[in-house]
This record gives C-alpha cells, structure tokens and sequence, in this order.
C-alpha cells in the first residue's frame, strides 16, 4: 500500500554541521506535510510543516523542502546541536481524506560532540 | 501553556484485565487522535473526534478497542480484554483546526503480561 518512508534510518553529524533527513512519500494525493521530532520517552514534538502548493519553507534552524514531481520531502537543521539528538518522523495527510496523519519509520539523528 | 494531558504515564497489567486511557487535549483544541506506536508498526492512527464525534475509527484494531469523548476536555481509550500484543505507547494528540498540526502527548506505556 501507499506509504512514508525514510532512507536513512540513522544519520551521524558533527556538532556544529547541517543535517538534511530525507523522506520518500508515495500517495501523489497527500497535500500536507509535517515533520515531528521524538525524544526518548516523550511524544512526537511539532517542528515544521508544510502544504503541497508550497516548494520551501523556513523555522529556526530548520527548512523543509518539498519535491512534488519526485515525492521527496526533506528537513533541514542548521548548525545542529546536542539537543537536536532525536528521532525525526515525517508525516502526510491525504487531500480530502482523513484527517490522521500517515507517519514514516522515523531517522534517528546523533550529533557527535 | 499546558499540553496534550495523557493518564496513566505508565501501566502495566495481565492479560485479560481491562486497561483505560486518559487524555485531555489542549483547551480549545476541536479534534482529538488516539496513535499507537510499536517498534515494528512505528505509529498508527486508531480513531479520531471532531467536536467531541468519532469521525474515523478504521484503525481500531478489534472490538476489544473503544474510544470515547464525552466532552471538548476528555477522552479515554479502554482495550477489553487486553492481549500482550496491545502493548505499545498510546499517544493521544489535539488539533486546533483543520489546516493547523497536531499536537501530542508523553503517551502511555502499556505493557500486558
């Protein structure tokens, strides 16, 4: 079935460098992106999101980037650091659709000091 | 501001025993989802309210699972009969509008000997 999906499921990256996770998405349908990040023990935390009529969008340190004609979604964290350790998950949601959000299998970043 | 309220952090019980989940969304918050996340599953939707009505329950995996809302501030999840295979974190989340993200809880950890 139609489903998120990550590529990396743990990325690596020196304190101080960006970070770029990547998310492959298959439902052509989906109008709406969002990506979550989850420390252990706690829930999914709200980052950034974004909607299909958009290609780029910018938060604090953060940036997602939409590829429609590719189905790629990617997050981007400037100047990562010791607190941005965490798993990433993406997310979509159906246009007309259900309101839930499908998730991906999550990429777990470490930041080496 | 307070969160998503979720209740018990922590529950662990025999298999058979009837087990409820407690959440409380955001004030003002008009929709409410009940995730389940498992390593192999990742997160999954169980059912979600708009304005206090159940709206999509086609995640729920059995009858043994229902979901109430019997007003804006409250939601509870029971499983009965419980199974070992129901143990997983429930996260309860809560939306302000349709258009905006989600917000989530700590979750539950439910562990069914």
């Amino acid at each position: 079935g139609e489903s998120v999906g990550l590529h990396l499921p743990t990325l690596s990256v020196q304190e101080g460098d960006n970070s770029i996770i990547n998310c492959a998405y298959s439902n052509s349908a989906s109008d709406y992106f969002i990506w979550y990040k989850q420390e252990s023990g706690k829930g999914p935390q709200f980052i950034i999101d974004i909607r299909s009529n958009m290609d780029k969008r910018q938060g604090q340190r953060v940036t997602v980037l939409l590829n429609k004609t590719v189905k790629h979604l990617s997050l981007q964290i400037a100047a990562t650091q010791p607190g941005d350790s965490a798993v990433y998950f993406c997310a979509e949601k159906r246009r007309g659709g259900a309101d839930g959000l499908t998730f991906g299998k999550g990429t777990h970043l470490i930041i080496q000091p | 501001d307070a969160g998503v309220i979720q209740s018990p952090r922590h529950e662990v019980t025999e298999m058979g025993q009837e087990v409820t989940l407690r959440c409380k969304p955001i004030s003002g918050h008009n929709s409410l989802f009940w995730y389940r996340q498992t390593m192999m599953r990742g997160l999954e939707l169980l059912i979600y309210f708009n304005n206090n009505v159940p709206i999509d329950d086609s995640g729920m995996p059995e009858d043994r699972f229902s979901a109430k809302m019997p007003n804006a501030s409250f939601s509870t999840l029971k499983i009965q009969p419980s199974e070992p295979r129901d143990s997983a974190v429930y996260f309860c989340a809560s939306r302000e509008k349709q258009g905006r993200p989600q917000h989530f809880g700590d979750g539950t950890r439910l562990s069914i000997l």
